[in-house]
């Protein structure tokens, strides 16, 4: 099946600072990825559409200050949380659809930040 | 997209079939279901979908009913492995944006 990666799988940072976290799909190309926010015993909200080449589309209530999306091929897609805070502290999982008839999407292994 | 139904939590021996139920009495015609499963702090892996017909994959086997208003899951011999959350979620085939709305799932807890 489709593989997609993320990097880091955890990150622990100091309040103030920015962290980045890359989403790749390995095996296929992705125009389009999305990132996702999971708080402990929650589901999965929806942060985010990233296009490549274009602007990502935020859900209501994601500030698009705060979290950056950059696109920037068909394989890469990067979530840079600025400025985190404690409440940032989460599971932060991307996807990306392969495409083709049933254009199903996958899901990378997550990567948890925490902030002190 | 329409909204699904599920119970919260559900507990099955190892080795016996777990079936899963979803209710989602909004479906349109044009709607299929599909179902994810997370398994603790890692990134959701899809399962298998369908529109009408039952369908059957080397993971599980997904029974739809007739008016389409519920389905069910069902992993056939459940192992401690398939222990997770699985997500009932309906939407367009393909299209609609592609992105996935996840509900509350069901926690499926396997015991030996």
């Amino acid at each position: 099946g489709a593989v997609v990666s993320q990097h880091p799988s955890w990150v622990i940072c100091k309040s103030g600072t920015s962290v980045k976290i890359e989403c790749r799909s390995l095996d296929f190309q992705a125009t389009t990825m999305f990132w996702y926010r999971q708080f402990p015993k929650q589901s999965l909200m929806l942060m985010a559409t990233s296009n490549e080449g274009s602007k990502a589309t935020y859900e209501q209530g994601v500030e698009k200050d705060k979290f950056l999306i950059n696109h920037a091929s068909l394989t890469l897609s990067t979530l840079t949380v600025t400025s985190a805070h404690p409440e940032d502290s989460s599971f932060y999982i991307c996807s990306a659809p392969r495409g083709g008839r049933y254009n199903e999407q996958f899901f990378g292994p997550g990567t948890r930040l925490t902030v002190l | 997209d329409a909204k699904t139904t599920q119970p919260p939590s559900m507990d099955c021996a190892e080795g016996r079939a777990a079936n899963l139920p979803c209710n989602h009495s909004t479906i349109s015609g044009n709607e299929y279901v599909y179902w994810y499963r997370q398994i603790h702090s890692q990134g959701p892996q899809y399962i298998i979908h369908g529109l009408k017909n039952n369908e059957t994959n080397e993971m599980a086997s997904l029974i739809i009913t007739e008016d389409r208003k519920s389905s069910t899951l069902i992993l056939p011999h459940a192992t401690l492995r398939d222990t997770a959350v699985y997500y009932c979620i309906v939407r367009v085939e393909g299209g609609g944006g592609n992105k996935l709305t996840f509900g509350t799932g069901t926690q499926l807890k396997v015991e030996l």
